[in-house]
């Protein structure tokens, strides 16, 4: 497509629940990046994929999260056992070039 | 450990007026700097970058200035309108790799009519 496409756009769950987040990179971008804003915060770096290397899960706040890129493309985020912190605006974005960061409109989560 | 920060959470600018948004980082490995603008409910857009080898870049009514020496860039919106109003996130990133960048928390700007 020809922009960052994030599903669902919102999305309420009950604190204990596991949910998944999806991000559909533009096509041919090689790099991926998940990154969350809470409320009132900037935007915490979560993880990266570049092509088939590993990826660096650095930012990851817990093992709780987890995230696979499947076939160099889609993008999961699953956050397991949610829990009410981990409320906020979760945003993937995908790159070629370093000017060609481009985020989707990101996942409104909500536990409640 | 806040390695950019923007200290000023909000700015309110009269419209026509500059528009200045200030950004400190600690890292003096960071060797590219951006800044994006973000509307509600959307996310972050790419606005202006500059490479630690220039001290200013500029693009239309957006420039950004590099300090090396104080790690500090300021981006100026010169004149400032009203759909300008938007969150303003700073970020840097080391090495020029393709790795994550680094963001400040945004400061949000307000331009009246």
């Amino acid at each position: 497509g020809a922009g960052v496409s994030q599903s669902p756009s919102n999305k309420v769950t009950e604190k204990g629940k596991d949910v998944e987040l999806r991000c559909d990179p533009i096509s041919g971008h090689t790099a991926l990046y998940w990154y969350r804003q809470s409320l009132g915060q900037g935007l915490e770096f979560l993880i990266y994929f570049q092509g088939n290397s590993a990826p660096d899960k650095s930012g990851l706040p817990s093992d709780r999260f987890s995230a696979e890129r499947t076939g160099g493309s889609v993008s999961t985020l699953t956050i397991q056992r949610t829990q009410q912190e981990d409320s906020a605006v979760y945003l993937c974005a995908s790159s070629s070039l370093i000017r060609g960061y481009t985020f989707g409109s990101g996942t409104r989560l909500t536990v409640v | 450990d806040q390695q950019v920060k923007q200290n000023s959470p909000s700015l309110s600018v009269q419209e026509g007026r500059i528009s200045i948004l200030n950004c400190d980082y600690t890292n003096s490995m960071f060797d590219y700097f951006l800044w994006y603008k973000k509307y509600p409910a959307e996310g972050p857009t790419f606005l202006i970058s500059i490479s630690s080898i220039k001290d200013k870049n500029e693009d239309g009514r957006f420039t950004v200035f590099l300090n090396k020496s104080a790690k500090h860039l300021s981006l100026h919106i010169v004149p400032s309108q009203p759909g300008d109003s938007a969150v303003y996130f700073c970020a840097a990133m080391l090495g020029g790799s393709q790795g994550n960048l680094i963001f400040g928390k945004g400061t949000k700007l307000s331009v009246k009519p």
